[in-house]
C-alpha cells in the first residue's frame, strides 16, 4: 500500500518568516501525482498546490512552492512571506491510478499543524 | 463551484447502532472517497468508487460499508457502530480521468458513538 508520511506534527514561525513543511511517500509507481491540502480551523479542505511525477519543474503558485525529489520520494511545501491566513493543518496527499477499471486511489498524510504568529 | 454536502454536521449515536452518513456532490464527479480523520492519525481511507456500483476498500475498511446507487451520492454505513468509531468524518469527490484533478471536500461529520 501506498503510505505518505508527514513527520512534523507541528510547527510555528513568525509572519513574513518561510517554513517549509516535509512529506515523503513510498510507491512503486512510476505515474502518479502529489498534491498538498490546506485544511483551516473552520475545517474545509481545500487544495494549495500539485505536482505530476513525470515532471522535474517544482510547481509553484504564489507563496507556496514545492521541492519534488522523485528518487528520495520527497515532496515538501515552502512557503514564503508567511501570512496569519496561513495558519492552518496541512496535507500531504498521493493519488494513483488502480489497475482495476477507473478506480483512482487518494491517500493523505498525517498532517503539519502549522501556526503563523503575529 | 463544486458542492459537496454531507448530511449532517455532529451526530451521535449509541453503540450497536446502525449509522448512515450520506454525502451528495453536484457536479457529476465519477470519483468520491470516504476518509476519517483523527489526531495524530491524518486522513485514513475508508472506502473510494469510481462510478455508480463500483466501490473499492481503502486502507481501515473493517467495519464500514459502502453504498453508491446514483452517481451523486455515496454513503457509509456503520453496521453495527462501536466507541472506536467516535472521529470526524469527511467525504470528497473528484471528476475522473485525468490523475491532476482535484477533490473537493464536504464540511465533515463529527459521530460521536456514546
Amino acid at each position: 500500500a501506498q503510505t505518505v508520511t508527514q513527520s512534523q506534527p507541528e510547527m510555528s514561525v513568525q509572519e513574513a518568516e518561510t517554513v517549509t513543511l516535509s512529506c515523503t511517500y513510498d510507491t512503486s509507481e512510476n505515474n502518479y501525482y502529489l498534491f498538498w491540502y490546506k485544511q483551516p480551523p473552520s475545517r474545509q479542505m481545500i487544495l494549495v498546490i500539485r505536482q505530476e511525477a513525470y515532471k522535474q519543474q517544482n510547481a509553484t503558485e504564489n507563496r507556496f512552492s514545492v521541492n519534488f525529489q522523485k528518487a528520495a520520494k520527497s515532496f515538501s511545501l515552502k512557503i514564503s512571506d508567511s501570512q496569519l491566513g496561513d495558519t492552518a493543518m496541512y496535507f500531504c496527499a498521493f493519488m494513483k491510478q488502480l489497475l482495476t477499471g477507473g478506480a483512482q486511489k487518494l491517500v493523505f498524510g498525517q498532517g503539519t499543524r502549522l501556526t503563523i504568529n503575529p | 463551484d463544486v458542492k459537496v454536502t454531507q448530511s449532517s454536521r455532529y451526530l451521535v449515536k449509541r453503540t450497536g447502532e446502525k449509522v448512515f452518513l450520506e454525502c451528495v456532490q453536484d457536479m457529476d464527479h465519477e470519483n468520491m472517497f470516504w476518509y476519517r480523520q483523527d489526531p495524530g492519525l491524518g486522513l485514513r481511507l475508508i472506502y473510494f468508487s469510481y462510478d455508480v456500483k463500483m466501490k473499492e476498500k481503502g486502507d481501515i475498511p473493517e467495519g464500514y460499508s459502502v453504498s453508491r446507487e446514483k452517481k451523486e451520492r455515496f454513503s457509509l454505513i456503520l453496521e453495527s457502530a462501536s466507541t472506536n468509531q467516535t472521529s470526524m468524518y469527511l467525504c470528497a469527490s473528484r471528476a475522473g480521468g485525468n490523475l491532476r484533478t482535484e477533490a473537493f471536500f464536504g464540511q465533515g461529520t463529527r459521530l460521536t458513538v456514546v
